[in-house]
């Protein structure tokens, strides 16, 4: 089955700073990759996502990058603000609806 | 948040009971999902449906049974709870090729407590 991993688990960075987080998956059937953002006791929401037939998408403050080859994506997140603050996840989508998320990382900006 | 509820929103129960956690979408999605969500687990998927009657297993379904019977309602049954299985469930629903993303709308959230 398909396998992601998540780095780092946790990230620290000073308010203005860019934040970086990183995604592998194993199964080449994955074609779609969104980034949910989950602030303490709130529900998982969706903040960007791409498909595998793009490179990059930006949204503002946050992009993402695919690396189809070797299998990554990258979530950025630049002029950090101290409300970015939650954790994040990455997934991996295949064609058939079978999802697979990351183990998440902590950020935290510090003001 | 695309119209899933869940119910209910907390349980404690005691092991070796039943315990029947319910899904409802108003948005007619194709796909229900069940996710569990431990500290340092990230998301796991327990069962998924592609659509009425069809389901498959996730990562972590031993000890876990789902039915949707209508499009509308997913259940996810523990049929005989354990202390291992006391954990946030979420449950998320989408419709791959609607609107302009395959997004997946997560419901609030069912924690549960074994005893």
């Amino acid at each position: 089955g398909e396998n992601v991993e998540q780095h780092p688990s946790t990230l620290s960075v000073q308010e203005g700073d860019s934040a970086v987080i990183k995604c592998t998956y194993s199964d080449s059937a994955s074609n779609y990759f969104p980034w949910y953002k989950q602030e303490l006791g709130k529900r998982p929401q969706l903040i960007i996502d791409i498909r595998s037939n793009v490179g990059e998408k930006k949204d503002q403050r946050i992009a993402v990058t695919l690396n189809k080859t070797a299998k990554h994506f990258s979530l950025h997140i630049t002029e950090t603000q101290p409300e970015d603050s939650a954790v994040y996840f990455c997934a991996a989508v295949t064609n058939a609806g079978k999802s697979t998320f990351g183990d998440g990382t902590t950020l935290t900006v510090k003001p | 948040d695309a119209g899933i509820t869940q119910s209910p929103r907390h349980k404690v129960t005691e092991t070796g009971t039943p315990v029947t956690l319910r899904c409802h979408q108003t948005e007619n999605h194709r796909y229900m999902y069940w996710y569990r969500q431990d500290p340092g687990h990230g998301l796991r998927l327990i069962h998924y449906s592609y659509g009425v009657k069809d389901t498959d297993k996730g990562e972590v379904s031993d000890g876990y049974s789902v039915s949707r019977s209508k499009t509308e309602d997913f259940l996810l049954t523990l049929e005989s709870a354990t202390s291992s299985q006391t954990s946030v469930y979420f449950c998320a629903a989408l419709s791959p090729g609607r609107a302009s993303t395959d997004t997946q709308y997560f419901g609030p959230g069912t924690r549960l407590t074994v005893l």
